[in-house]
């Protein structure tokens, strides 16, 4: 089946520490999107890519940080930088054309502790 | 990128029409006009998407006026389990969309 992957569904991890967030699709998309919620608020963007090897920082970039080496991976990295990082994380992606059905994951919950 | 304004939250009854209305006044001539719905810790999922006037699928209609500065989601018949937070989006591809606060749907029985 295709789809769109977050792993892993719930992360703890102790303060100060990094922690990467996997994020895969099959779908053959060019675009992908990694988004923060917090509870009751609405998606906020951190970063997107276009292409592989390309990424451009959306609202909230500082403290985050993304690669896209391939077309289907696109992980993130929560640093000891972000303030505030225990969050719900949700990846999207979407194909090329004038159209914008995007494509979620399942999220995943970080807990920092 | 075109901003959205949709109501904060509504309530609904079983079985009734509910319609969401979305402003987005700064929308650009290639943009498109997408809906998305999303239950607590869940990713949002794609509703419905136009362009203009009329859109209906499975699930909702799509109504876009001829100026495209509002459109309106209307759920037919609505049960307990459309209770959700429910997305407007005005983007086009290469853009970064932008998630505003959403509606929050409640029905009720």
């Amino acid at each position: 089946d295709g789809g769109i992957t977050q792993s892993p569904k719930y992360l703890f991890r102790k303060e100060g520490q990094n922690v990467t967030l996997s994020c895969e699709q099959n779908l053959n998309h060019d675009a992908m999107y990694w988004y923060r919620q917090d509870p009751g608020q609405g998606l906020r963007l951190i970063y997107y890519s276009q292409i592989v090897n390309d990424f451009q920082k959306g609202d909230i970039a500082e403290g985050y940080s993304v690669s896209r080496e391939k077309k289907e991976s696109f992980p993130l990295t929560v640093t000891s930088a972000q303030k505030n990082p225990t969050a719900f994380y949700l990846c999207a992606s979407t194909p090329a054309g004038g159209d914008t059905e995007a494509f979620f994951g399942q999220g995943t919950r970080l807990t920092v502790v | 990128l075109a901003k959205t304004t949709q109501p904060i939250s509504m309530d609904s009854y079983e079985g009734q029409e509910v319609n969401i209305t979305c402003s987005h006044n700064n929308i650009a001539t290639n943009d498109y006009i997408t809906w998305y719905q999303q239950f607590p810790s869940q990713g949002p999922r794609f509703i419905i998407q136009g362009y203009k006037t009329k859109v209906t699928n499975e699930v909702a209609s799509l109504f876009i006026p001829a100026d495209r500065k509002s459109s309106t989601l209307s759920l037919p018949r609505v049960s307990l389990s459309d209770t959700a937070v429910y997305y407007c989006l005005v983007a086009n591809y290469g853009q970064n969309f932008v998630f505003g606060p959403g509606t929050r749907l409640s029905v009720l029985p």
